[in-house]
C-alpha cells in the first residue's frame, strides 16, 4: 500500500529565509509525487509534480522539489519565503493504473517578520 | 476554465440527520474524487470514480455514506445518519484520469455535526 510521511507538523521561518519541507513516501514502484498548498478555507492548489525524468522539479511561486529514489524522499524547497507562503503544505503520492492519490498529514508553515 | 464547483460551502446538522453534498467537476475530467479532511489531518480518499464507475471505495463507510456520479459528470455524496465524527471538510477533486495528471480541487464543504 502506498503511504506518505510528513515528519514536521509545524515549521516557523523568518521572512526571506530558506525553507525545506520534508516528505517521505512508500510505494512499490516509481511513484507520481505531488506537493499541494492549502490556504485557510480554501481547496488544495498544486505547487509541482514529479512524474518522470529530471529529478529536480520546478513549480509555481518559486518552489522546487527534488525526487531522491534512494531516500524515498520528495522534499520541497524555496530559497526565500514570503509572508504569503504561510499555509498548509501537503505531499501526495499517486499510483499507476488507478491514479489514486494518498496524502500526508501536512506541514503548517508560519512566517514571522 | 471553470474550476471544480462544490455546494454548499458550509453545513451544520444535528447528529442522526442526513446531508448531501454536490460536486461539478471540470468539464472533460473522467476521474472524480471525494476526500474527507478532518481538522489537522491530510485529506483521506473516500471514493474515486472513473467516468460513472467506482474505482476505489475501500475507505467509504458504506453503512452511512453513499456516493453516485450520474452520467459520469456531477456527483453527490450523502451521509445518513450523520455522526459527530463526520465533522470535517469534504473535498471534491477531478482529473483527466491519464497517468500523472494532477487533480484539481474544489473549495470544499465544511460539515459540522452537533
Amino acid at each position: 500500500a502506498q503511504s506518505v510521511t510528513q515528519p514536521d507538523i509545524h515549521i516557523t521561518v523568518s521572512e526571506g529565509a530558506s525553507l525545506e519541507l520534508r516528505c517521505n513516501y512508500s510505494y512499490g514502484a516509481t511513484p507520481y509525487l505531488f506537493w499541494y498548498v492549502q490556504s485557510p478555507g480554501q481547496g488544495l492548489q498544486l505547487l509541482l509534480k514529479y512524474f518522470s525524468g529530471d529529478t529536480l522539479v520546478q513549480g509555481i511561486k518559486g518552489f522546487e522539489a527534488e525526487f531522491k529514489r534512494s531516500q524515498s524522499s520528495f522534499n520541497l524547497r524555496k530559497p526565500s519565503v514570503h509572508w504569503s507562503d504561510a499555509a498548509e503544505y501537503f505531499c501526495a503520492v499517486g499510483s499507476f493504473g488507478n491514479e489514486k492519490l494518498t496524502f500526508g498529514t501536512g506541514t503548517r508553515l508560519t512566517i514571522i517578520p | 476554465e471553470a474550476g471544480v464547483a462544490q455546494s454548499p460551502r458550509y453545513k451544520i446538522i444535528e447528529k442522526r440527520q442526513s446531508v448531501a453534498f454536490w460536486c461539478n467537476p471540470i468539464s472533460g475530467h473522467a476521474t472524480l474524487y471525494w476526500y474527507q479532511q478532518i481538522l489537522g489531518q491530510g485529506p483521506k480518499l473516500l471514493i474515486q470514480f472513473q467516468n460513472n464507475g467506482v474505482v476505489d471505495d475501500s475507505q467509504l463507510p458504506k453503512d452511512r455514506f453513499s456516493a453516485e456520479r450520474l452520467k459520469g459528470v456531477d456527483s453527490t455524496l450523502k451521509i445518513q445518519p450523520a455522526k459527530l465524527e463526520d465533522s470535517a471538510v469534504y473535498l471534491c477533486a477531478s482529473s483527466l484520469g491519464d497517468r500523472g495528471t494532477e487533480a484539481f480541487f474544489g473549495q470544499g464543504t465544511r460539515l459540522t455535526v452537533v
